[in-house]
């Protein structure tokens, strides 16, 4: 069966700080990657979004970047978090072709 | 640019009575729609789908009606029960690739 692995589960970082989230899928291949953000009191908003390996679409220009090095391997990044970068990542798959999104477990950022 | 709105932030109702939650698009080339739940501190889950050939899917308490032409969607659920409250986002789709997501509406079942 499938699983997507997503960590760390909650992290606070100070203002200016680099960031690194990891994002894994088990049990699939080439599936298409998705990073959301859910910031306070908002709804989830895409951020980027692959269809293959090095192959990444932009949503929000912003603060942050993905990149995908591998098949079942989705990295968001950002070498100077903002304050405005707070919030509930989320990062999903989806088999191709289908319709549905499983979604990862989440991670909590703070930037203090 | 928000493609697919949840107009109300919020529902309140009784435990057994309907719920029905609401969602409108913009995107005519959207050709499949979905509701997640989510719990706080969790990823959200699906719930139920629709594809656009269709106007209504069915699953248990859970109904989803699709109007085409009004680009709206809603969720009914009967009868409510206590455990249903969560965050509801409606998404939508023009397969293959993205999947748009409304703000969400926070369900209160109560007792």
């Amino acid at each position: 069966s499938q699983t997507i692995h997503q960590w760390p589960a909650t992290l606070v970082q100070p203002v200016g700080s680099p960031l690194s989230l990891e994002c894994t899928v088990e049990g699939t291949s080439n599936p298409n990657l998705y990073w959301y953000r859910q910031a306070a009191g908002r709804g989830l908003q895409l951020l980027f979004y692959s269809v293959g390996i090095g192959q990444i679409s932009s949503e929000v220009p912003q603060n942050l970047s993905a990149s995908r090095p591998q098949d079942r391997q989705f990295i968001l990044s950002s070498k100077k978090l903002l304050l405005s970068d707070s919030g509930f990542y989320l990062c999903a798959w989806r088999p191709v072709p289908a319709e549905k999104l499983f979604f990862g477990s989440g991670t909590q950022l703070s930037v203090l | 640019d928000q493609q697919v709105k949840q107009n109300s932030p919020s529902l309140s109702v009784q435990e057994g009575r309907i719920s029905i939650l609401n969602c409108d698009y913009t995107n005519s080339m959207f050709d499949y729609f979905l509701w997640y739940k989510k719990y706080p501190a969790e990823g959200p889950t699906f719930l139920i789908s629709i594809s656009s050939i269709k106007d209504k899917n069915e699953d248990g308490r859970f109904t989803v009606f699709l109007n085409k032409s009004a680009k709206h969607l809603s969720l009914h659920i009967v009868p409510s029960q206590p455990g249903d409250s969560a965050v509801y986002f409606c998404a939508a789709s023009e397969l293959p690739d993205d999947m748009r997501f409304g703000a969400g509406t926070r369900l209160t079942v109560k007792p």
